[in-house]
């Protein structure tokens, strides 16, 4: 049972140029976790989604931050016009469908490095 | 406002000591507080978790204490080896809610 896949594992972009970062959950995972990590900091949560649905996104900037979990394919998280302080390791957690521990196991997470 | 302080920073420690970091939460609300373990270049991973019901959970080398009315609690890592190296987060979260507060992670080196 393969674990929470993200992709790329790092991404280089230049300013004002945009960032898409992907996560397929674990098998039998319906819920999605986005989390950011600065350099030296602990992880801040981002958004929470179901299938099709955004469940709590009080933790993403208002602008320029958007995700989506869709019915069929992996959860994007999308940074468009991306600036130096966007530069951190972008985290993904799931966690099952329901009657779980709700316990969220993470991926490796995305380096996005923003030139 | 940080909802989970960790302390200390970093931490040294020869092989075979305890290694001890301390975390302390302000949301009484919250009723779940796991530990995380991260290499470098890698996600966190449960290390052990434990809920205010109990003030103290084992497992193998690793114990959680919980101090529910002072609102802290502590990792203990006993028999400290090289291996152990590497940073590790507190976190807490109610379970009404699915996101975790995260401590900002003490650095661990064993030293052989």
């Amino acid at each position: 049972n393969a674990g929470v896949m993200q992709n790329p594992r790092h991404l280089v972009r230049r300013r004002g140029q945009e960032a898409r970062l992907r996560c397929s959950p674990m098998k039998g995972h319906s819920h999605v976790y986005w989390y950011r990590q600065l350099p030296e900091e602990g992880l801040k949560f981002m958004v929470y989604l179901q299938k099709e649905n955004i469940i709590d996104e009080s933790g993403m900037p208002k602008e320029r931050f958007s995700a989506e979990f869709p019915k069929e394919g992996p959860s994007i998280l999308r940074i468009q016009q991306v600036v130096r302080g966007d530069s951190a390791a972008y985290f993904c957690a799931s966690s099952p469908r329901q009657g779980a521990s709700k316990e969220q196991f993470f991926g490796p997470g995305t380096r996005l490095t923003v030139l | 406002q940080q909802q989970v302080k960790q302390s200390p920073q970093s931490l040294i420690v020869q092989k075979g000591g305890i290694s001890i970091i301390n975390c302390a939460y302000e949301n009484t609300a919250f009723d779940y507080f796991p530990w995380y373990q991260q290499f470098p270049g890698k996600g966190p991973a449960l290390l052990i978790a434990i809920r205010p019901d109990v003030s103290e959970k084992k497992e193998g080398r690793f114990t959680i204490s919980f101090n529910k009315s002072a609102k802290q609690f502590s990792l203990h890592i006993m028999d400290s080896q090289p291996g152990d190296s590497a940073t590790y987060f507190c976190a807490a979260r109610n379970d009404n809610f699915n996101k975790f507060y995260f401590g900002s992670g003490t650095k661990l080196n064993v030293k052989p």
